[in-house]
């Protein structure tokens, strides 16, 4: 999805923690979003980097190296509920650009 | 519930026709996007509006158009329908003007479009 890599699929355990990857093309970078969608759903807003580090919200965290390229989105303490699609987008200038997604099982 | 909403929710159309999406953005709002997600497939960008202007257009095909009106509201026009548009179509919203560029987007729960 237009220069973003992420891996298609990842499964997990429940209580476990688990981390998502997301490589993108840093020309126009304005900031990196991440996205939980559930199947059929629309895409409900996670977190937000623009500054390199970690911003943590609760069980979830996200992590920027605008250097890099790179970023990961951390799920702690998984739930069943956690499974799911998950986004990563990049801010073209002022457009939001998104990868194809992580499909993230969690299993009993 | 987002505030962004979508209508209609359930499309069913034959192809060769041409149907109309319309998206009420969140109050306040002024860009609205326009994404497709095919089966199993991620967003693919469409095109985006801001305070009534085309700002950035991605992979939309020249059957496919969209406008922002006065009140902010937009459509996604859709013509010469083939099998291969069957997808959900989502519109999203965020504030560009106030809060500047480093603000989430806010999306609809989408129009599922089936052409048969």
């Amino acid at each position: 999805g237009q220069n973003i890599d992420q891996p298609t699929e990842m499964t997990a355990t429940e209580g476990a923690i688990v981390q998502i990857n997301c490589t993108y093309q840093t020309s126009g970078f304005n900031g990196l979003f991440w996205y939980q969608q559930h199947a059929g759903e629309a895409p409900t807003f996670l977190s937000y980097n623009v500054l390199d580090g970690l911003e943590e919200k609760g069980r979830f965290s996200s992590f920027l190296s605008r250097s890099k390229g790179y970023s990961y989105l951390l799920l702690k303490e998984l739930q069943m509920k956690d499974s799911a699609s998950y986004l990563c987008a990049r801010r073209d200038t002022d457009k939001l650009i998104f990868g194809t997604g992580t499909r993230l099982q969690v299993f009993p | 519930d987002s505030g962004v909403t979508q209508t209609p929710k359930h499309l069913i159309t034959a192809t060769g026709q041409r149907v109309t999406l319309r998206c009420s953005p969140r109050s306040g709002d002024l860009s609205v996007y326009w994404y497709q997600q095919s089966l199993d497939q991620g967003l693919q960008f469409l095109i985006q509006y801001y305070n009534g202007e085309e700002r950035a257009k991605g992979n939309i095909l020249e059957r496919f158009s969209a406008q922002q009106f006065p009140d902010l509201h937009s459509e996604l026009n859709l013509s010469s329908l083939e099998l291969g548009d069957s997808a959900l179509y989502f519109c999203a919203s965020s504030v560009t003007r106030d809060r500047g560029l480093n603000t989430e987007a806010f999306f609809g729960q989408g129009t599922r479009l089936t052409v048969v």
